[in-house]
């Protein structure tokens, strides 16, 4: 059974900072690993996608590594902002299962991070 | 930008009341999820379709049902709802199973 565990729970900075927010797996057969964000109350925003094939994606100030055979990702956030101030999930994908047709997203419990001014 | 919509954002409704939450996306995508999160938790699926007239349960049980008639559309509806059931809940759709899931803004129900 696949387990999702981010690290850390909770991660409060001052503006400007550079921060990793870290997501580890526990099955390694996966098709790929994507990071959101989550407002308060809202749903959800995609913001990178890494194919199993990939080592990491680019899009912004963000950067998510993946290492498939440690069963690790992490998010890379640059001059952080207020403005990022959010949860961060991260999910990954299995091949299908278990009689089912599609490939289970399973999430992380998410990283609640806070960039102060 | 993702184009899928969930309506309502928010509804407060009473026991035993029938509720259909809508799901609607403009991207073509064959594949439609709906998931459920309790404050604070991690997301489960709970209903799944790969396309039109094809639809399976997902890995948290749940009193709810799916309909999949059009590509566009994937409501999901509580015949009588109990408080039980109050959590958001939250679609997404993508092109293939392995391809990048776009999500909607959430419905948070709530059934007093």
């Amino acid at each position: 059974k696949q387990e999702v565990t981010q690290i850390p729970a909770a991660l409060s900075v001052p503006e400007g900072e550079n921060l990793v927010l870290n997501c580890s797996f526990t099955d390694s057969a996966i098709y790929n690993l994507q990071w959101f964000r989550q407002d308060p109350g809202k749903g959800l925003t995609s913001l990178l996608l890494i194919q199993s094939s990939q080592r990491e994606q680019t899009s912004g100030r963000l950067n998510a590594s993946l290492d498939k055979s440690s069963g690790r990702s992490t998010l890379y956030i640059a001059a952080s902002q207020p403005g990022d101030s959010a949860t961060y999930l991260c999910a990954v994908r299995r091949p299908p299962a278990g009689g089912t047709s599609y490939g289970k997203l399973t999430f992380g419990q998410g990283t609640i991070l806070t960039v102060h001014p | 930008e993702a184009d899928i919509y969930q309506t309502p954002r928010y509804l407060v409704i009473g026991t035993g009341k029938k509720i259909t939450l809508e799901c609607s996306q403009t991207m073509g995508h064959d594949k439609m999820y709906w998931y459920q999160q309790d404050p604070g938790m991690e997301l489960h699926l709970i209903h799944y379709s790969y396309g039109v007239n094809s639809t399976e349960k997902g890995d948290l049980s749940s009193e709810s049902t799916v309909s999949r008639i059009r590509t566009e559309h994937f409501p999901l509806t509580l015949e009588s709802a109990r408080p039980s059931h109050t959590s958001q809940y939250l679609c997404a759709s993508s092109v293939t199973q392995n391809t990048e899931a776009f999500f909607g803004q959430g419905t948070r129900l709530t059934v007093v």
